[in-house]
C-alpha cells in the first residue's frame, strides 16, 4: 500500500526540541523530493520544508529558518523533520508530503507547545 | 515572499458551478507557477485534485478542472455534489523552491 506515516509529535515545552519522522511505504521514496506541510488548529497550510532527491538540497519557509533542519535516509525509506526552539505559534499537524504532483499525504502528526 | 489570495468562502447550490481562484501578489499567475488544488475535509488530511494548472489525479470527480484565468489560477467545479464541502487550497510554486499556499476557500454546497 503507498503511504507516508508520520511519527514524533508530541507535547512539548517552549523553548524544546522534537523530531518528527515520515516513514514511506508503497513507492521508490529515494526518487522523490519530499515536503513538510503544518496546519494550525483551524487555520489553514502552510509549507514548512522541502528536500531534494538525494538530499543535497534543503528549502525551509522563512518564518521557521534557523529552528528546522530536514533530512532523509532513502536506505529506511524515512523522512525528518528536527524542530528547535519551539514555539506556541509551532503548535500544528505537521504533514509530510511525496512531490512532485503531492499526490500522497501523510496523516500527520500534532505538535503541542504549552508550559 | 509572495502573497496567495483566495476567495476565503463561496456557497454553491448542489448542481451549480463555482469557480475558485487564485491570486499572487507578484503579479499574474502563470503555468510557471505550476499551480496545484487541494481540497481538505474536516478531520482529514489534504488530498490533490489538480496539480500542474490543469492536470486531474486519477480520483479526481470529472466535475473539477483547473485553469489559468485573468491572471489568477482557477478550480471550476461544475455540478457541485453535497460531498464537495469542503475547504480548498491552492499552491504556486516560486523561485527558490519555496512554494506558498492560499488563506483557502471555504466551499458551502446549499
Amino acid at each position: 500500500e503507498v503511504q507516508l506515516l508520520e511519527s514524533g509529535g508530541g507535547l512539548v515545552q517552549p523553548g524544546g526540541s522534537l523530531r518528527l519522522s515520515c516513514a514511506a511505504s508503497g513507492f521508490t521514496f529515494s526518487s522523490y523530493a519530499m515536503s513538510w506541510v503544518r496546519q494550525a488548529p483551524g487555520k489553514g497550510l502552510e509549507w514548512v520544508s522541502s528536500i531534494s532527491i538525494g538530499g543535497g538540497n534543503t528549502y525551509y519557509a522563512d518564518s521557521l529558518k534557523g529552528r528546522l533542519t530536514i533530512s532523509r535516509d532513502d536506505s529506511k525509506n524515512i523522512l525528518y523533520l528536527q524542530v528547535n526552539s519551539l514555539r506556541a505559534d509551532d503548535t500544528a499537524v505537521y504533514y509530510c508530503a511525496k512531490e512532485s504532483t503531492y499526490d500522497i499525504w501523510g496523516q500527520g502528526t500534532m505538535i503541542t507547545v504549552s508550559s | 515572499q509572495a502573497v496567495v489570495t483566495q476567495e476565503p468562502s463561496l456557497t454553491v447550490s448542489p448542481g451549480g458551478t463555482v469557480t475558485l481562484t487564485c491570486g499572487s501578489s507578484t503579479g499574474a499567475v502563470t503555468s510557471g507557477h505550476y499551480p496545484y488544488w487541494f481540497q481538505q475535509k474536516p478531520g482529514q488530511a489534504p488530498r490533490t485534485l489538480i496539480y500542474d494548472t490543469g492536470n486531474k489525479h486519477s480520483w479526481t470527480p470529472a466535475r473539477f478542472s483547473g485553469s489559468l484565468l485573468g491572471g489568477k489560477a482557477a478550480l471550476t467545479l461544475s455540478g457541485a455534489q453535497p460531498e464537495d464541502e469542503a475547504d480548498y487550497y491552492c499552491l504556486l510554486s516560486y523561485s527558490g523552491a519555496r512554494p506558498v499556499f492560499g488563506g483557502g476557500t471555504k466551499l458551502t454546497v446549499l
